[in-house]
């Protein structure tokens, strides 16, 4: 069975602090690896996603840090904010072919960002 | 420009009896998918609709059947509803599965409860 472990489960930073969220996988085949960031009583979000051909992804204070020999990729939030505060869920997938966008998540992390 | 649409937001069942979850996206998507979510497990991929016509299973259909009715939609049914089906259902759209500019569009959930 195709896993992505994720770690923490729950996170609680101050306001201007880094978040730190790890995820790890088994499957070599993976080739695309988003995250996705859930508010209450929503759907997730595509927040960033990467491809193993770079080691690291910045968009504004999310950073994607991807390590291929390892096997592991990591989501960090800059600067975080109470606004943050949210699930984040990392995933993978194969790409084309029969992989059809079939996302396998990570268990997510509950981040708290305190004022 | 709605996204993803889900029916219900919530239902409570009893334990044999059948419903069908309705999705409609007006993305003009190919690809659509089933998820559901639990607690500590994330999002695990029910059924997924590459394209118009098609259907297949995903991680655990078991229980559950789809049908793409148009390219607009994809409704989820359960024949015979069982505590284990309590969870939140998410349906997802993307145009091109598995790529950096293509993410999956959720909706924003149906939260079932089997009693």
């Amino acid at each position: 069975q195709q896993q992505v472990k994720q770690s923490p489960q729950s996170l609680i930073v101050q306001k201007g602090g880094i978040s730190i969220i790890n995820c790890a996988y088994e499957n070599t085949a993976f080739d695309y690896f988003p995250w996705y960031q859930q508010f209450p009583g929503k759907g997730p979000a595509l927040l960033i996603a990467i491809r193993p051909d770079v080691s690291e992804k910045k968009e504004g204070r999310f950073t994607i840090s991807f390590n291929k020999s390892a096997k592991q990729f990591s989501l960090h939030i800059m600067d975080s904010q109470p606004g943050d505060s949210a699930t984040y869920f990392c995933a993978a997938s194969g790409a084309g072919g029969t992989s059809y966008g079939k996302l396998t998540f990570g268990q997510g992390t509950i981040l708290t960002v305190h004022p | 420009n709605a996204g993803v649409t889900q029916t219900p937001k919530f239902q409570v069942l009893k334990t044999g009896q059948s419903m069908t979850l309705q999705c409609a996206q007006d993305m003009n998507h190919n690809s659509m998918y089933w998820y559901r979510q639990d607690p500590g497990m994330g999002l695990r991929l029910i059924y997924y609709s590459a394209s118009e016509g098609t259907t297949d299973k995903g991680e655990v259909p078991n229980g559950y059947n789809v049908s793409r009715l148009n390219k607009r939609e994809f409704s989820l049914r359960l024949e015979s509803a069982a505590p284990s089906q309590t969870s939140v259902y998410f349906c997802a759209s993307s145009e091109v599965p598995g790529t950096l500019n293509s993410p999956l569009h959720f909706g924003n959930g149906t939260r079932l409860t089997v009693t």
